[in-house]
């Protein structure tokens, strides 16, 4: 079994300001992937960010990182310089990477506000 | 553009009246997801396809059907709807099993109130 826990319900970061969110893990599986997904209040899943468990490398997608460290089981995301427009929820998941069709495992969700 | 359209975006249907809820996908992928997400809660596997493959997971309410006719299309049927059952219902897709690095593709989901 997979599990996901994300200890922030709420943030509030001033824009422009770098915020991470934090995610740890917990698996069985010796491959795993790793998601980040952006839900704004319309409900649509928007996929940030991946990182698989036997990557040397964290992960970076423009402004987006992943602090991967795995003996912690920990993935935060790092979202640098923020904006306005990241005010939302944000997921971590993850799912096993055995070659199978497994859904995603999703932690609770972090609520991100900017402030101007 | 490639993507995956749910519909309708909101449905509103009565206590114990059957309800279908579509999602279409044009990216030709291999796999179809169901998930519920209830208020403020994190997205729970329903079930998925792989191809014609139906894989149920083990504690989703036999209220919750699937039917897949085709690669494109995916349908959840709910039988008779509680009120519990009122959620945001999330279709995803991703390509074959090989990819599994490969993220899942969200439709903007349906939001399912029930009177």
């Amino acid at each position: 079994a997979q599990k996901i826990t994300q200890t922030q319900p709420g943030m509030f970061v001033q824009e422009k300001e770098a915020v991470t969110l934090d995610c740890t893990y917990d698996t069985s599986d010796p491959s795993y992937g790793l998601f980040w997904y952006k839900q704004p209040s319309s409900g649509e899943m928007i996929f940030l960010i991946y990182q698989g468990s036997y990557d040397q490398q964290n992960a970076t997608e423009g402004r987006y990182s992943l602090n991967f460290q795995k003996a912690r089981k920990s993935a935060n995301l790092v979202i640098s310089a923020s904006q306005l427009g990241d005010s939302a929820m944000y997921f971590c998941a993850m799912r096993p990477d055995d070659g199978g069709a497994d859904g995603l495992t999703f932690g609770k969700g972090t609520h991100l506000i900017i402030q101007p | 553009d490639a993507m995956v359209i749910q519909n309708p975006r909101y449905q509103v249907t009565q206590f114990g009246k059957p309800v279908t809820l579509s999602c279409s996908q044009t990216l030709n992928h291999n796999v179809m997801y169901w998930y519920q997400q209830k208020s403020s809660q994190a997205p729970k596997l329903l079930f998925h396809y792989y191809d014609k493959d139906f894989n149920n997971e083990a504690d989703t309410p036999d209220n919750f059907q699937s039917r897949r006719p085709n690669t494109s299309f995916c349908f959840l049927d709910i039988r008779s709807p509680g009120l519990g059952d009122a959620a945001m219902y999330l279709c995803a897709t991703a390509p074959s099993l090989a990819q599994s690095n490969q993220p899942q593709h969200f439709g903007d989901g349906t939001r399912l109130s029930i009177l």
